[in-house]
């Protein structure tokens, strides 16, 4: 079965600091990646996915994540963050194949930007 | 709002009442999904439905839950006899169910708290 690993449980940094959360998935064939993020009192929202084509995908709000293959990692970044992206993040694989695509999170990290 | 919805968004229950949740998907969406989230984890996936066939269930689904989604549009999940260790998170998500990369939406949740 399918894991997933964010190495970071808590991150806190100032505005305009760069922001990069790591992401390991454990599974060898083939994947589709994603980045959910949640703000406080709010849902699961998505942020990017990655299924197929050029490894660095851009999402809302100037988040992007690059796919490496060979490290089964899938980090996001944020080059300037803001107050407003304080939230809690969560990883997340579906393995490609026919039949359910069922998402196995990872165990999130929780980002905290002091004004 | 045309997101996903859940009723109730909270529920106190003393162990061993039963409970039941609903979740309202996004119209049209032939997928349905169950997850369930503790404090300070990531989601763990419980059941989906496709329309109104349940294709797989998680092994964290015991035989005192059971899920439902008549005619495939709403869906219910009922927890019989409720144990302490049953408070979480209870998340409902839909996606359109046409590609293996689809995105999943995420409804608010049902915090469940069992005393």
């Amino acid at each position: 079965a399918q894991s997933v690993s964010q190495h970071n449980h808590h991150v806190i940094l100032s505005e305009a600091a760069s922001l990069e959360l790591g992401c390991n998935y454990s599974y060898g064939g083939t994947v589709n990646l994603f980045w959910y993020v949640q703000y406080p009192g709010q849902h699961l929202q998505l942020l990017l996915k990655y299924f197929s084509g050029d490894p660095l995908v851009k999402g809302i709000k100037g988040f992007e994540a690059e796919f490496i293959k060979s490290k089964f990692s899938f980090n996001l970044r944020k080059p300037s963050v803001q107050w407003s992206d304080t939230a809690e993040y969560f990883c997340a694989v579906n393995v490609n194949k026919a039949a359910g695509n069922k998402l196995t999170f990872g165990g999130g990290t929780r980002v905290l930007v002091k004004p | 709002d045309t997101g996903v919805s859940q009723n109730p968004r909270h529920k106190i229950t003393k162990r061993g009442q039963n409970v039941t949740f609903r979740c309202d998907p996004i119209s049209e969406h032939n997928r349905l999904y169950w997850y369930r989230q503790t404090l300070g984890q990531g989601p763990e996936f419980l059941t989906y439905f496709q329309n109104e066939a349940q294709l797989e269930k998680s092994r964290l689904l015991s035989d005192r839950f059971s899920a439902e989604r008549p005619k495939g549009s709403f869906s219910t999940l009922e927890i019989q006899r409720t144990e302490q260790g049953d408070s979480a998170m209870y998340l409902c998500a839909s996606s359109p169910g046409l590609a293996i990369s689809d995105t999943q939406y995420f409804g608010p949740g049902t915090r469940l708290t069992v005393l």
